[in-house]
């Protein structure tokens, strides 16, 4: 148990429809990272926050949001959802404004139909 | 533009011999790799890192080699178990403390006993 929790664990929507992610990063940790694994993909880095702020950008949609709570916690918002936005959602947390050795969660599998 | 590139999707290895799992790099500016397990439903966890500052870390059964002028790092594994079957997967970054992984698309390890 790595101390990230991600809800839901699935999450089954229609097209064109939006959604809302959740992450928890172990106690302690000021940064949330999100990545997107698609089919047989590497983990693709979407967005990081450090301590409530954006801190780094990467292959995040337009129709994708996030931000980083006052707890800490952190919510990526998927909107106008397209057939290929099904993946697994991952957020990971590391101490400090940096991380390479992030903390996984279990991932939260979004199927769209 | 896949900057890390884990080019066996999966490898069979027996029980008590040696896995060897290899990843290329296409950055120069890539200076500190890691290698991250992930088993089916759960995230991914940290496994081993390495410094471009050194060309080999040892933990355990887990050693990582690092070959900067071929831009090649590899994780052996001795000697193989069957828990270590798993999906890894092989990151970078441009200098350690950079909060943006790059990751290789993964290989599946099976150990047959």
């Amino acid at each position: 148990d790595s101390g990230v929790t991600q809800t839901p664990k699935h999450l089954i929507t229609a097209t064109g429809q939006r959604v809302t992610l959740r992450c928890s990063p172990r106690s302690g940790d000021l940064s949330v990272y999100w990545y997107q694994q698609s089919l047989d993909q590497g983990l693709q880095f979407l967005i990081q926050y450090y301590n409530g702020e954006e801190r780094a950008k990467g292959n995040i949609l337009e129709r994708f949001s996030a931000q980083q709570f006052p707890d800490l916690h952190s919510e990526l918002n998927l909107s106008s959802l397209e057939l290929g936005d099904s993946a697994l959602y991952f957020c990971a947390s590391s101490v400090a404004g940096w991380g390479n050795e992030q903390y996984f969660g279990p991932g939260t599998r979004l199927t769209v139909t | 533009d896949q900057q890390v590139k884990q080019n066996s999707p999966s490898l069979s290895v027996q029980e008590g011999r040696i896995s060897i799992l290899n990843c290329d790099y296409t950055n120069s500016m890539f200076d500190y790799f890691l290698w991250y397990k992930k088993y089916p439903a759960e995230g991914p966890t940290f496994l081993i890192s390495i410094s471009s500052i050194k060309d080999k870390n040892e933990d355990g059964r887990f050693t990582v080699f690092l070959n900067k002028s071929a831009k090649h790092l590899s994780l052996h594994i001795v000697p193989s178990q069957p828990g270590d079957s798993a999906v890894y997967f092989c990151a970078a970054s441009a200098f350690q403390g950079a909060q943006k992984l790059v990751f290789g698309q993964g290989t599946r390890l099976t150990i047959n006993p």
